[in-house]
């Protein structure tokens, strides 16, 4: 069975500084990995994701993730937080493509102060 | 661009109600899911749907619980009997047959 643990439930950073989200997984095959987005009162938005291709994933907003397999990790960074960024971000696992659920995180809260 | 929608977004129901929550996945969609998060808690899985049946459900999803797509467009959650542990919001889902799940914007269930 896979599952994914976030470090942190929330973190705190000034503007302009390194975001580094931290999230390692579990998973008996090759995983699919992803990082979600949820904007207070919205839903989940896909921020970017890891599908056996090239271990470093660029997404929206500046976000990038390595994917390390020796470390089943997947941490989320941005070099330069901004406003705009506080939220709340989840990783997730999943098998493959098609009907396969998403095994989510407990979620890391991200505020960033000025 | 196409999005998952929701409705609606916030119901409130009293303890032993039945509630039907409604989606409308994105045209040409294959898969479609439930997830529900609790108040503070993480994401979880309820259902996957496919080809009009049921792919897979969680230990969640018990005989309470029953989902349908009627019309070709709409997918829904129906919850025969609502508990006030049902309260939380609601992700509906949905997956062109790739890798990524595109979510709607939830429908918070509050039961009283």
């Amino acid at each position: 069975a896979q599952s994914v643990t976030q470090l942190g439930s929330h973190v705190s950073v000034s503007e302009g500084a390194l975001v580094l989200l931290r999230c390692n997984y579990s998973s008996s095959v090759p995983p699919y990995l992803f990082w979600y987005v949820q904007y207070p009162n919205q839903g989940l938005q896909l921020l970017l994701k890891y599908t056996s291709a090239a271990t470093l994933v660029k997404g929206i907003n500046g976000f990038e993730a390595e994917f390390k397999k020796s470390e089943t990790s997947f941490h989320l960074t941005k070099p330069s937080a901004h406003m705009s960024d506080a939220a709340e971000y989840f990783c997730a696992v999943s098998l493959a493509q098609g009907a396969q659920k998403l095994v989510f995180g407990q979620g890391t809260r991200l505020t960033i102060n000025p | 661009e196409p999005e998952v929608t929701q409705t609606p977004s916030h119901q409130v129901t009293q303890m032993g109600q039945e509630v039907i929550l409604r989606c409308v996945p994105i045209s040409n969609h294959l898969y479609f899911y439930w997830y529900r998060q609790i108040l503070g808690q993480k994401v979880e899985f309820l259902v996957s749907f496919y080809n009009n049946e049921i792919s897979e459900k969680s230990e969640i999803f018990d005989d309470q619980f029953s989902v349908e797509r009627p019309d070709g467009s709409n997918f829904t959650l129906k919850i025969r009997s609502t508990k006030l542990e049902d309260s939380a919001m609601y992700f509906c889902a949905s997956n062109p047959d790739t890798d990524t799940q595109y979510f709607g914007p939830g429908t918070r269930l509050t039961v009283l």
